[in-house]
């Protein structure tokens, strides 16, 4: 099975600092990478999906992840955080030959006045 | 989340109790999934199917079933509830091939006492 390590589960910011959510998955093929986000009590949305059209992907409300396959990793980024980014944040892969979506464990941003 | 409907929203059963939590979709969709999701442990796929009729154990099936009879719906049963499957339940289904992503329902929690 794929694995889906994401580090730290608790990030905390201030408004208009950088957002940065760690994703590194395990496979020799780089997957099909995905970023969700769920607001309390709510189902995950999705936030971008990696394409191999390009290394940087641009998702919704401004965030953006990079694919870098030599440290197989898809991290999460936003320049400047705002209040209603405060949410949970997962990242999800699949490889090529499954229709199985793995996800990882998730990290709750907070972001501070 | 228009186009994936999971009935109940909530439930508290007791320990040996059953029950059925039902998924619709409205999109025509070939892949549907199961996860629960639990603090911590992000989401964990427990069933999945590629099409009508169709079925494949996912991470954490034990203490499940599920039921394909139709494209458009896919149920997940509880034959005899044990506290350990008190969670989030949440069904998703794929739009599409390639990197389509999954679009999720707005989830099931269940609380086994």
């Amino acid at each position: 099975a794929q694995s889906v390590t994401q580090l730290g589960s608790h990030v905390s910011v201030s408004e208009g600092a950088l957002v940065l959510l760690r994703c590194n998955y395990s496979s020799s093929v780089p997957p099909y990478l995905f970023w969700y986000v769920q607001y309390p009590n709510q189902g995950l949305q999705l936030l971008l999906k990696y394409t191999s059209a390009a290394t940087l992907v641009k998702g919704i409300n401004g965030f953006e992840a990079e694919f870098k396959k030599s440290e197989t990793s898809f991290h999460l980024t936003k320049p400047s955080a705002h209040m209603s980014d405060a949410a949970e944040y997962f990242c999800a892969v699949r490889t090529y030959n499954f229709n199985k979506f793995y996800f990882g464990s998730g990290t709750k941003l907070n972001v501070k006045p | 989340n228009a186009g994936v409907t999971q009935t109940p929203k909530f439930q508290v059963l007791k320990t040996g109790q059953s029950m059925t939590l039902q998924c619709a979709q409205d999109m025509n969709h070939n892949s549907m999934y199961w996860y629960r999701q639990d603090p911590g442990m992000g989401l964990r796929l427990i069933y999945y199917s590629a099409s009508e009729g169709t079925t494949d154990k996912g991470e954490v099936p034990n203490g499940y079933n599920v039921s394909r009879l139709n494209k458009r719906e896919f149920s997940l049963r509880l034959e005899s509830a044990a506290p350990s499957q008190t969670s989030v339940y949440f069904c998703a289904i794929r739009q599409g091939e390639g990197n389509s992503p999954l679009h999720f329902g707005n989830g099931t929690r269940l609380t086994v006492t």
